[in-house]
């Protein structure tokens, strides 16, 4: 089975401080991809890597930026946490190329900004 | 697709029924995929079914069947024999078209499960 496991399932951070988030996915996929979700928006892209140090921005990629050093690995970092950023992320990883790539998603970590 | 529109925020069912979940997309493509995820309160986001548009045959995994209308730009997702494990949110999604890698997913429906 594909697995994506996210660090934290919750999380809870002070305005002002750096937030990191992890991901790893075990399925050598090539593209991974980070997602905001807030009730009546959707999933909403922060950013999107499709190699290795790699990285292309979504919709949303202000006050954030990620790293990916290993393939199976990608980080999602909130600079300095403003309380505008609390919310549900996503990880989620795939093949690349399109068509029928589903992609496979992790638990989600909820960030509450205080 | 470009868009996906989901229009139903939220639906219930009652258990053993059947249920369609609507979704509408637009795209100039000729050749793409349709999907339909499901989010289970606090578990994992996953692939429920999928759907080629050039096959004209609607896509079935088990209680699971879409009713593709192409010429509609219509997908939509119907649950049959509804059981309480429905319950959870159901996002309609467009995988990647030529020269591009963002997944478009609607808003979401939240379907309840009555018992």
């Amino acid at each position: 089975d594909v697995k994506v496991t996210q660090s934290s399932r919750y999380l809870v951070k002070r305005t002002g401080e750096k937030v990191f988030l992890e991901c790893v996915q075990d399925m050598d996929h090539e593209n991974m991809f980070w997602y905001r979700q807030d009730p009546g928006l959707g999933l909403r892209l922060i950013y999107f890597s499709y190699d290795v140090k790699m990285k292309e921005k979504g919709d949303i990629p202000e006050g954030y930026s990620v790293s990916r050093e290993k393939k199976e690995r990608f980080s999602l970092i909130l600079e300095s946490a403003s309380t505008n950023q609390t919310s549900m992320y996503l990880c989620a990883s795939s093949f690349s190329g399109q068509g029928w790539n589903e992609q496979y998603f992790g638990p989600g970590t909820r960030l509450t900004v205080t | 697709a470009q868009t996906v529109t989901q229009s139903q925020p939220e639906m219930s069912v009652q258990e053993a029924e059947t249920v369609t979940l609507s979704c509408t997309y637009d795209t100039s493509e000729s050749d793409y995929y349709l999907f339909w995820y499901k989010q289970p309160p606090s578990r994992q986001m996953i692939l429920v079914i999928r759907q080629e548009a050039y096959k004209q045959q609607n896509a079935t995994e088990n209680r699971f069947s879409v009713n593709f209308q192409k010429a509609a730009k219509s997908f939509s997702l119907k649950i049959s024999d509804s059981q309480l494990g429905d319950a959870a949110m159901y996002f309609c999604a467009s995988p990647p078209t030529s020269g591009t890698y963002k997944y478009i997913f609607g808003t979401g429906t939240r379907l309840k499960v009555l018992a």
